[in-house]
């Protein structure tokens, strides 16, 4: 089936540091890829997506590009703001309506 | 109002209680969703519903009711319900054409305490 494995957090760093959090997944055939943000007390937000293999996804300072070789859709951010303190969802969608997630990672932006 | 409205935002109820979780979405989307975020656990789908129909049901107690009158609107009816019940239940919406690539928006969620 289809699975989709995310770093553990918390992740804690400082504002202006670089972000990097690994989202690999396991699917049959060729699923969209996706990143969803949850900050504290909201539902989550559709940070960006991508659908095809090298597509790059890109909002608010933050991308991942689609790797098929190493089945992979690692979310980067250059410089993370203490606004940036949410929970990151990486989720896979192959046919059908099904939305597989991640686990979360939590992270902590620091002034 | 637009996007995904969900209501209430917060719920406590006892375990005889009967109560209804009400979601509308305004982005004229054909299939919703209910998931269940509990404390460190993945998000887990509940049910699908695509074009008022439902499509899928993964193995949810019968203590949980959906009921989708409209393209708009899904309601989540609950009754005798348990302790590890309570969680932040989520209602999502996307417009399904069958290809897979369909992005899906999420409410604000509705935050349940069972007592």
């Amino acid at each position: 089936g289809n699975s989709v494995t995310q770093m553990e957090g918390p992740v804690t760093l400082s504002e202006e540091a670089f972000l990097t959090i690994n989202c690999t997944y396991t699917a049959t055939g060729y699923p969209s890829l996706f990143w969803y943000v949850q900050y504290p007390g909201e539902g989550l937000q559709l940070l960006l997506k991508a659908t095809k293999a090298d597509d790059k996804g890109s909002n608010k300072g933050f991308e991942a590009t689609y790797r098929k070789e190493t089945t992979s859709f690692h979310l980067e951010k250059g410089s993370v703001q203490v606004s940036d303190s949410a929970v990151y969802f990486c989720a896979l969608k192959a046919a059908g309506n099904k939305l597989t997630f991640g686990g979360g990672t939590r992270v902590l932006v620091k002034p | 109002e637009t996007g995904v409205t969900q209501t209430p935002r917060h719920l406590v109820m006892g375990m005889t209680n009967k109560k209804s979780l009400k979601c509308e979405q305004h982005l004229g989307h054909n299939a919703m969703y209910w998931y269940k975020q509990s404390a460190k656990k993945p998000l887990e789908l509940m049910f699908v519903y695509s074009l008022e129909e439902r499509v899928e049901n993964n193995s949810v107690p019968s203590r949980f009711s959906p009921e989708c009158p409209n393209s708009s609107h899904l309601f989540l009816h609950l009754h005798t319900l348990q302790p590890e019940d309570s969680a932040l239940y989520l209602c999502a919406s996307s417009q399904d054409t069958g290809q897979g690539q369909e992005t899906q928006y999420f409410g604000p969620g509705t935050r349940l305490l069972v007592l």
